[in-house]
């Protein structure tokens, strides 16, 4: 079945040390998302992707990069992990753009920090 | 920021009985889609309704949308144990860089009691 995977489920990292999460697809989407859900939160964009062009919410902290080598992955880089950044990460793709299309969600990664 | 409110934000029905959520939101929208997310799971697309309709229906689930009153209602009909969700309205807007993207409002948890 077509779907989005990210790995790993459940990643613990420590204070101040880089954890880079990943999220593949075999939908084919051209675009891809990266959500924080923080606990009993709405999910809130963090970026997204229309094939290799990158697009930051202008909210989004510096310390959270995001890299797309090919249409399939996608991976959320935190440089630098503040307690405050401990959340499920939820990634997304769509079809297009110009149009509005649902979104497919992976499963999400729990992300601690200690 | 968090485009939509939802009310009520708990909800907790015996099973059989119909749910209904309601969702406003504060700027003009392209459209509104509902997704439900299981327990620290990722989200699931239920419905799409676009600005210029005023119902639809899937299945056990009957949306509405009053773009004059800013808000959504989204009803589930006998409803089941497997219901027991966060529901969550999101408005959409079409990206610059392209893609859709998706403010969620505050999200209603569903508990359906056997």
């Amino acid at each position: 079945d077509a779907m989005v995977i990210q790995n790993p489920r459940y990643q613990v990292t420590q204070f101040g040390k880089p954890v880079t999460l990943s999220c593949s697809q075999t939908l084919n989407h051209n675009v891809m998302y990266w959500y924080q859900q923080k606990s009993s939160q709405a999910p809130k964009l963090l970026f997204h992707y229309y094939d290799k062009d990158f697009n930051n919410e202008a909210d989004t902290p510096d310390n959270f990069q995001s890299r797309r080598p090919n249409t399939s992955f996608c991976f959320l880089d935190i440089r630098s992990p503040g307690l405050g950044d401990a959340a499920m990460y939820l990634c997304a793709t769509s079809r297009d753009r110009a149009a509005s299309y649902e979104q497919y969600f992976g499963p999400g990664t729990r992300l601690t920090v200690t | 920021s968090q485009q939509g409110e939802e009310d009520p934000q708990a909800l907790s029905i015996q099973e059989g009985e119909n749910a209904t959520m309601n969702c406003s939101y504060k700027t003009s929208i392209n459209n509104l889609q509902w997704y439900r997310q299981n327990s620290g799971r990722g989200l699931v697309h239920l419905i799409l309704i676009r600005s210029n309709e005023r119902e639809k229906h899937s299945g056990r689930l009957r949306v509405t949308l009053d773009t004059s009153k800013k808000s959504s209602s989204l009803l589930i009909t006998a409803s089941r144990a497997a219901d027991t969700a966060s529901y969550f309205c999101a408005t959409d807007a079409i990206l610059t860089g392209g893609g859709n993207k998706l403010t969620f409002g505050t999200g209603t948890q569903l508990k359906v009691e056997l």
